[in-house]
């Protein structure tokens, strides 16, 4: 049964330390995304690529997050220094783009930074 | 830019009875895809049921159907005879037939009263 995976489920983490939440998105899906989801501000898309591409970052801070693709069995999405706000489950999806169009959900990665 | 409004955040139902999610979008594109996710407790994202903005019949997934009125731009779901496993969030998605990127509503938390 093909997923999307993400690690790690869990994390909990000091203000200042760095995070890396990585996703392996199913086979022969071409565009992979990062969502983060908070209760104020519900699901926004931070990234995502299409053929290991960066094409939209535009919602990612800049100064602390990056999101990478290393080949296209992982993604990972890395916060440098964390800070409190930036506590949240964050989602990795993946999709094979139209004429489909939906996108498959990893079951996310819930950050706490204290 | 297109949006997506659920006007309801919240809503409950009772076992066994049916119950209507409203979504609403903006739009000037003609062709498009629609979308209804569930986010149980457990946090994943589980498509439900998606809709073609070309095809006119509604979709139908079990117990569950939407009322797509193209020209309204309202696209919403119907849960017929609910269960206690019912009880999530749900999100109402819209995405660009020439784009990868889906955009999310807000989400109506659905309870499921036995």
């Amino acid at each position: 049964d093909a997923r999307v995976t993400q690690t790690p489920r869990d994390k909990v983490t000091e203000m200042g330390q760095e995070v890396t939440m990585r996703c392996q998105p199913i086979l022969g899906h071409n565009t992979v995304f990062w969502y983060r989801q908070t209760m104020m501000q519900g699901l926004e898309l931070l990234a995502y690529f299409r053929n290991r591409a960066p094409l939209d970052d535009s919602g990612m801070p800049k100064d602390r997050f990056s999101a990478e693709m290393p080949d296209a069995t992982l993604a990972t999405l890395k916060i440098q220094p964390s800070e409190p706000r930036d506590s949240a489950v964050y989602f990795c999806a993946s999709g094979s783009g139209p004429p489909k169009g939906e996108l498959f959900f990893g079951e996310g990665s819930r950050l706490t930074v204290l | 830019a297109q949006t997506v409004t659920q006007s309801q955040p919240e809503m409950s139902v009772q076992e066994a009875e049916t119950v209507t999610l409203s979504c609403t979008y903006d739009t000037s594109e003609n062709n498009y895809y629609l979308f209804w996710y569930k986010q149980p407790p457990s946090r994943q994202m589980i498509l439900v049921i998606r809709q073609e903005a070309y095809k006119q019949q509604n979709a139908t997934e079990n117990r569950f159907s939407v009322n797509f009125q193209k020209a309204a731009k309202s696209f919403s779901l119907k849960i017929s005879d609910s269960q206690l496993g019912d009880t999530a969030m749900y999100f109402c998605a819209f995405g660009g037939f020439n784009t990868d990127k889906l955009i999310f509503g807000t989400g109506t938390r659905l309870q499921v009263f036995p």
